[in-house]
């Protein structure tokens, strides 16, 4: 049963270009969480998701960003027209239930913004 | 809003020596969950103990075990035996109701030989 995962493992981009994060759960799981992770910093929520459902994105920035889990395929986490404040790592993690008892992380994109 | 506070930015400790990590939350609900997770230099977010609220008795895996104080709202780590291996970032984080999680601003353990 493979882990979350997440890729790439490293995205550089330049300003005003799009960054798209994509994140298989596990096997299994049908809720998807981000996170993101400024240097020297917590991870900081930002998205929860459920199969073609966004559940709570209280975490998300108003512009720019956007989710999505479709029915088939990962979820994906777009980024438009980035910004250098937006280099950071983006975390993904999965849970067969809504509670967050038993989420697990995957390795985490790194975006760098040139 | 729930807050959780790691008062200690880094630690270190002598190996085989015990090290305890601090966390303090703010919470009004009273069904949560609390977590300790640990995150090598390979930045992979590794789930290290969890303590359910309801429940009284502290969680403990291994070389760690928790202290989990609900009316202070302290729930700290207690690493025994430190191994080389241990030496991360170690973040507390909380979960209630609104599922997610919300993480500590970390604790940097080293371990020094």
């Amino acid at each position: 049963n493979a882990g979350v995962m997440q890729n790439p493992r490293h995205l550089v981009r330049r300003r005003g270009q799009e960054a798209r994060l994509r994140c298989s759960p596990m096997k299994g799981h049908s809720h998807v969480y981000w996170y993101r992770q400024l240097p020297e910093e917590g991870l900081k929520f930002m998205v929860y998701l459920q199969k073609e459902n966004i559940i709570d994105e209280s975490g998300m920035p108003k512009e720019r960003f956007s989710a999505e889990f479709p029915k088939e395929g990962p979820s994906i986490l777009r980024i438009q027209q980035v910004v250098r404040g937006d280099s950071a790592a983006y975390f993904c993690a999965s849970s067969p239930l809504g509670r967050n008892t038993e989420a697990f992380f995957g390795q985490g994109t790194r975006l760098t913004v040139v | 809003a729930q807050t959780v506070t790691q008062s200690q930015p880094e630690m270190s400790v002598q190996e085989a020596e015990t090290v305890t990590l601090s966390c303090t939350y703010d919470t009004s609900e009273s069904d949560y969950y609390l977590f300790w997770y640990k995150q090598p230099p390979s930045r992979q977010m590794i789930l290290v103990i969890r303590q359910e609220a309801y429940k009284q008795q502290n969680a403990t895996e291994n070389r760690f075990s928790v202290n989990f104080q609900k009316a202070a709202k302290s729930f700290s780590l207690k690493i025994s035996d430190s191994q080389l291996g241990d030496a991360a970032m170690y973040f507390c984080a909380y979960s209630g109701t609104a599922s997610k999680l919300t993480f500590g601003t970390g604790t940097r353990l080293q371990v020094m030989l």
